[in-house]
């Protein structure tokens, strides 16, 4: 089973309509990201999460809200889709910083999402 | 701000050749990470290979090494021995020391050809 889990995989929706992404780990971190995957953009941040009472927007966050529920879980909303929202969305973990770590961030199997 | 570059969006290698991609970025910070992603048609990000920028010895991992020259802010990937899964989009990126937040360039598709 993956250590990062993303739902949905894939999602097809219509503009104006509310979505949510969900992401749940088994890896213990602290840590946890939303990326966003473009064709010849390669990745991007969209908000970022260091513990439960942490939330931080991410170089793209607008027209996005996270949710951090839990240590396990931080879900991405988008409140009304649009279709330039069309993207590969990953879900990503860490420990945190140092040698131990080596500053390493796990991924998600990404959701794949097209706002129609 | 940190930015990374990668000026091959596309390349391909002869299998059991070897095959170099290009990478460039820039910071200000004085320690930071870089790594190499692999993405192949599954989509899933892989970690193919991490350089700390302190540590002067190039990293290896098995047939990837990279060579890392930093005055140049250079990070280039090299895989020997190329094999057909192999092919995929590689990515570069940085991060900060204190802070794991990745910036990426843009992607190079690296096809292996049988």
């Amino acid at each position: 089973d993956a250590d990062v889990t993303q739902t949905p995989r894939n999602r097809i929706t219509k503009t104006g309509k509310r979505i949510m992404l969900e992401c749940s780990q088994t890896k213990g971190h602290d840590r946890m990201y939303w990326y966003r995957q473009d064709p010849g953009l390669g990745l991007r941040l969209i908000y970022y999460s260091f513990d439960v009472k942490d939330i931080n927007k991410g170089e793209i966050s607008d027209g996005y809200s996270v949710s951090r529920q839990a240590q396990a879980k931080f879900s991405l909303s988008l409140e009304s889709a649009i279709p330039n929202q069309t993207a590969l969305y990953f879900c990503a973990t860490s420990a945190g910083t140092g040698e131990a770590s080596g500053n390493t961030i796990y991924f998600g199997e990404g959701s794949w999402l097209t706002v129609v | 701000a940190q930015t990374v570059t990668q000026s091959q969006p596309e390349m391909s290698v002869q299998e059991a050749e070897t095959v170099t991609l290009s990478c460039t970025y820039d910071t200000s910070e004085n320690n930071y990470y870089l790594f190499w992603y692999k993405q192949p048609p599954s989509r899933q990000m892989i970690l193919v290979i991490r350089q700390e920028a302190y540590k002067q010895q190039n990293a290896t991992e098995n047939r990837f090494s990279v060579n890392f020259q930093k005055a140049a802010k250079s990070f280039s990937l090299k895989i020997s021995d190329s094999q057909l899964g192999d092919t995929a989009m590689y990515f570069c990126a940085t991060s900060r020391e204190y802070g794991n937040k990745l910036v990426f360039g843009a992607g190079t598709i690296l096809r292996v050809k049988s």
